[in-house]
């Protein structure tokens, strides 16, 4: 069964600050790969997802992630948070030839960016 | 014009009673799922289904059942309410292809008392 994992379950930075939260995979084949963002009281949205070719995907707000299948790693980045990034932030793995389309989701990241 | 919707946004309960959950979506999405996420924000799949198939979680307990009276519904049963029920539940849709963004509802959380 394919897991995720997040390492990273407290983050806090000043704004300006540079932002990598880490996810690992574990699934030997391919792969679609997901981080999703949830805002305090909202619903979960996606922030960028990565299927095939160009390893480095940019998503809204200036997020990128960085697909390195040699580390099963999907790490999100941003070059400068602003206060408005605090959220929990999901990465999460959808295996194309698994069951349903399901997506298995890592334990998530608590962002606080302090003003 | 909200994409996935679900109600009610709150529900408070008794042990041991049946509720539902309803969710709708308006993306023309094939496929339709339930998640649940636990007091520590940990995110769960519960079920897939797209007209044909229903994929269970194995984890999942029989207390739970969805049903789908279209495509663009699926509602979610719960039968005798325990407390660890006591969570936020989502709705999500997506085209089935696995690289297909899921759009997820605004949630419904539940308190089981």
């Amino acid at each position: 069964a394919q897991s995720v994992s997040q390492h990273n379950h407290h983050v806090i930075l000043s704004e300006a600050a540079s932002l990598e939260l880490g996810c690992n995979y574990s699934y030997g084949g391919t792969v679609n790969l997901f981080w999703y963002v949830q805002y305090p009281g909202q619903h979960l949205q996606l922030l960028l997802k990565y299927f095939s070719g160009d390893p480095l995907v940019k998503g809204i707000k200036g997020f990128e992630a960085e697909f390195i299948k040699s580390k099963f790693s999907f790490n999100l980045r941003k070059p400068s948070v602003q206060w408005s990034d605090t959220a929990e932030y999901f990465c999460a793995v959808n295996a194309p030839m698994g069951a349903g389309n399901m997506l298995t989701f890592g334990g998530g990241t608590r962002l606080m960016v302090k003003p | 014009d909200t994409a996935v919707s679900q109600t009610p946004k709150y529900l408070v309960t008794q042990m041991g009673n049946d509720k539902s959950i309803k969710c709708e979506q308006n993306l023309g999405h094939d496929t339709m799922y339930w998640y649940k996420q636990d007091s520590k924000k940990f995110l769960k799949i519960m079920f897939s289904y797209n007209n044909k198939e229903l994929i269970i979680n194995e984890t999942v307990p029989n207390r739970f059942s969805p049903k789908s009276p279209d495509k663009a519904h699926l509602n979610l049963h719960i039968n005798s309410l325990e407390l660890g029920d006591s969570a936020v539940y989502f709705c999500a849709s997506s085209q089935p292809m696995g690289k297909e963004t899921q759009y997820f509802g605004p949630g419904t959380r539940l308190l089981v008392l």
